[in-house]
């Protein structure tokens, strides 16, 4: 069975400062989907950015970035020039690429407050 | 647009109560998933409908019965629930093909549901 880790309960940046959120999986599957998914206290889960494993080279949306290390199973998230309204619960999750194996993974989940 | 709609957003219910959840989507998604959430836990995975079958029930108590009448639509009927059931219930939807895009899974904003 796959598991996602989330080492950082609680993380805190300065707005408009970098910050980076870890995510470490594991598993024994070579196909497979890494998301990061963010629910401000408004609870809606919003995803942020999508990977592929066959994919080396890193996704990028706008601020977000991820850096995928396949070989280490981690996945990190990178918010650039950080705003309040980022300010959210970040999940990581994993998806087996299996068609039909619709399950995701979620990680416990960080934190992020943003401040001012 | 990936919209996924839920009604109701609150819902009070007392233990011999049978009420409904409901979720929609038109965005042509052909899979689509309940989740229950605690406060400051990640989403577990209750059920998912794969064009418009049952595919996965993750051993969900009877008093917990999903329903989807079409492949827009997704209900969850409530019976004779416990208050450890209060939780935020979450709707998704994904497109239900292979692929990432296919299978990243978009949520509603839940239902927030209290069990007196």
């Amino acid at each position: 069975a796959q598991t996602v880790t989330q080492s950082q309960p609680e993380m805190s940046v300065q707005e408009a400062e970098t910050v980076t959120l870890s995510c470490t999986y594991d598993t024994s599957e070579s196909d497979y989907y890494l998301f990061w998914y963010k629910q401000p206290p408004s609870r809606q889960m919003i995803l942020v950015i999508r990977q592929e494993a066959y994919k080396q080279q890193n996704a990028t949306e706008n601020r977000f970035s991820v850096n995928f290390q396949k070989a280490a199973k981690s996945f990190s998230l990178k918010i650039s020039d950080s705003q309040l309204g980022d300010a959210a619960m970040y999940f990581c999750a994993y998806r087996s690429a299996d068609f039909g194996n619709e399950k995701l993974t979620f990680g416990t989940g960080t934190r992020l407050t943003i401040i001012p | 647009d990936t919209e996924v709609t839920q009604t109701p957003k609150h819902l009070v219910m007392g233990m011999t109560n049978k009420k409904s959840l409901k979720c929609e989507q038109h965005m042509g998604h052909r899979a689509m998933y309940w989740y229950k959430q605690k406060a400051k836990k990640p989403p577990e995975l209750m059920f998912v409908y794969s064009y418009e079958k049952l595919s996965i029930n993750e051993s969900v108590p009877s008093r917990f019965s999903p329903e989807c009448p079409n492949s827009s639509l997704l209900n969850l009927h409530l019976h004779a629930l416990q208050p450890e059931d209060s939780a935020l219930y979450l709707c998704a939807s994904s497109q239900g093909i292979s692929g990432p895009k296919g299978e990243t899974q978009y949520f509603g904003p839940g239902t927030r549901l209290l069990v007196l």
